[in-house]
């Protein structure tokens, strides 16, 4: 089965400190692969997407990196703001369509919270 | 308009009601998908729509769950006979294809069945 594995499940971090989340990913035949962010209430906002030949990609403070052999792919925080505390999801895209589960396969997030 | 716009955005309802939720994905967006979140979770798939093409129904928990999408564009999901187990935020998100771009979100249908 298809399946997005994150860690930690929460992370609580001070002001001002970088931060690595991970992703592991058991997903064929693989598309791509993006991070999202949550915040609570609101619907997720992409952050990056890689495709298999991509191993780094950046948007601002927000570094995504990707491994397709070992299939993980980790998402590095810089210099945290207090805006940064949400839910980070790993999501896997399938190369085709795939039935029940969708074309797009969710990581349950991990939780930052970022502490003045 | 700018995003996909999904409406109610909040909607409490007693069990047993039918309730409609409605999203309008971004203009020219031909993907369409219904994903639910339970509180803490992580998100659900429901149902996909690409084009004209039949939707993938799958996902769907139940037969009380069904959703239309009209002339490309607006889609409907419908809960009949709503349960309690149905509260969740309901996302509603479109992409222009089915893989490779990038896939933008609503704010989501807050449900709560009491």
């Amino acid at each position: 089965k298809n399946q997005v594995e994150q860690s930690p499940q929460s992370l609580i971090i001070l002001e001002g400190k970088n931060c690595t989340l991970q992703c592991n990913y058991t997903v064929s035949p693989f598309s791509n692969l993006r991070w999202y962010k949550q915040d609570t209430g609101r619907g997720p906002v992409s952050l990056t997407i890689m495709t298999f030949s991509e191993n780094t990609k950046s948007n601002g403070r927000y570094t995504a990196t990707l491994d397709a052999d070992t299939k993980q792919s980790s998402l590095h925080i810089t210099a945290s703001q207090l805006s940064d505390s949400a839910s980070y999801i790993c999501v896997v895209s399938l190369l085709n369509y795939g039935g029940s589960q969708g074309n797009l396969i969710f990581g349950k997030g991990t939780k930052l919270s970022v502490k003045p | 308009g700018a995003g996909v716009s999904q409406s109610p955005s909040n909607k409490v309802t007693e069990k047993g009601k039918d309730v409609e939720l409605r999203c309008d994905p971004i203009s020219g967006h031909t993907a369409l998908y219904w994903y639910r979140q339970s509180l803490g979770q992580g998100l659900e798939f429901l149902i996909y729509f690409q084009g004209n093409s039949a939707p993938d129904k799958s996902g769907l928990p139940s037969d009380r769950f069904s959703a239309e999408r009209t002339g490309g564009s607006v889609s409907t999901l419908t809960i009949q006979r709503t349960q309690q187990e149905d509260s969740a935020v309901y996302l509603c998100a479109s992409s222009l294809q089915l893989t490779g771009n990038t896939i933008y979100f609503g704010e989501g249908s807050w449900l709560t069945v009491v």
